[in-house]
């Protein structure tokens, strides 16, 4: 079967860094992808991991271990608009597989 | 503005009807994306076409279809409506498949509900 776990909610303080987690096990894997939504409004793309190791884009950095089935999104520096869902997806052979997300509240 | 267009923003309508969402992608995309979001569940990949033509399927119901005209627009078909269809419905494009680490673009969604 087809299983991606997230914590579903975080909370953090402006400023501060927080780590999402995602672990996931499906039938196969060609990749995995970090995207932000806030309420209501569309995803938009954070980052794609393939190969184990680190990836950093400015603020946020994802990390990926084929190995443990396991990555996570790691946001610094946070803002009171990084107040958002955060959802993890596999893409399997041919289909791109979310998870249920983790929604993320930046409190002053 | 990821330059996908959705049509309609938002849809009411009643049990058993049927109704068909619309969606332009990305100028130069070829792979269009499905998906349903209830408010629940995470993001539901329904159905991919690429050039016209089918190329993944996922958790989509038989009352439902889709179809990529020529110009590359895509619509989706939902009939014999239920209460349980009422969700957000998304539509992605990206300009070859995923599986080459293609981001998917996504559209500001359909809100769909069903009375």
């Amino acid at each position: 079967g087809q299983n991606i776990d997230q914590p579903t909610e975080m909370t953090a303080t402006e400023g501060a860094i927080v780590q999402i987690n995602c672990t996931y096990q499906t039938s196969g894997f060609n990749g995995l992808f970090w995207y932000q939504q806030h309420a209501g409004e569309a995803p938009t793309f954070l980052s794609y991991n393939v190969l184990d190791g680190l990836e950093e884009k400015g603020r946020f950095s994802s990390f990926l271990s084929r190995s443990k089935g396991y990555s996570y999104l790691l946001l610094k520096e946070l803002q009171m608009k990084d107040s958002a869902s955060y959802l993890c997806a596999v893409y399997n052979t041919d289909k791109l597989i979310f998870g249920t997300g983790t929604r993320l509240q930046v409190f002053p | 503005d990821s330059g996908v267009t959705q049509t309609p923003k938002h849809l009411i309508t009643a049990t058993g009807q049927r109704v068909t969402l619309r969606c332009s992608p990305r100028s130069g995309d070829l792979s269009v994306y499905w998906y349903q979001q209830s408010l629940d569940q995470g993001l539901q990949f329904l159905i991919q076409y690429y050039n016209g033509e089918e190329r993944a399927k996922g958790n989509i119901l038989e009352r439902f279809s889709a179809q990529q005209f020529p110009d590359l627009h895509s619509e989706l078909n939902l009939s014999s409506l239920e209460l349980g269809d009422s969700a957000l419905y998304f539509c992605a494009s990206s300009v070859e498949g995923t599986q080459s680490g293609g981001e998917q673009f996504f559209g500001p969604g359909t809100r769909l509900t069903v009375l």
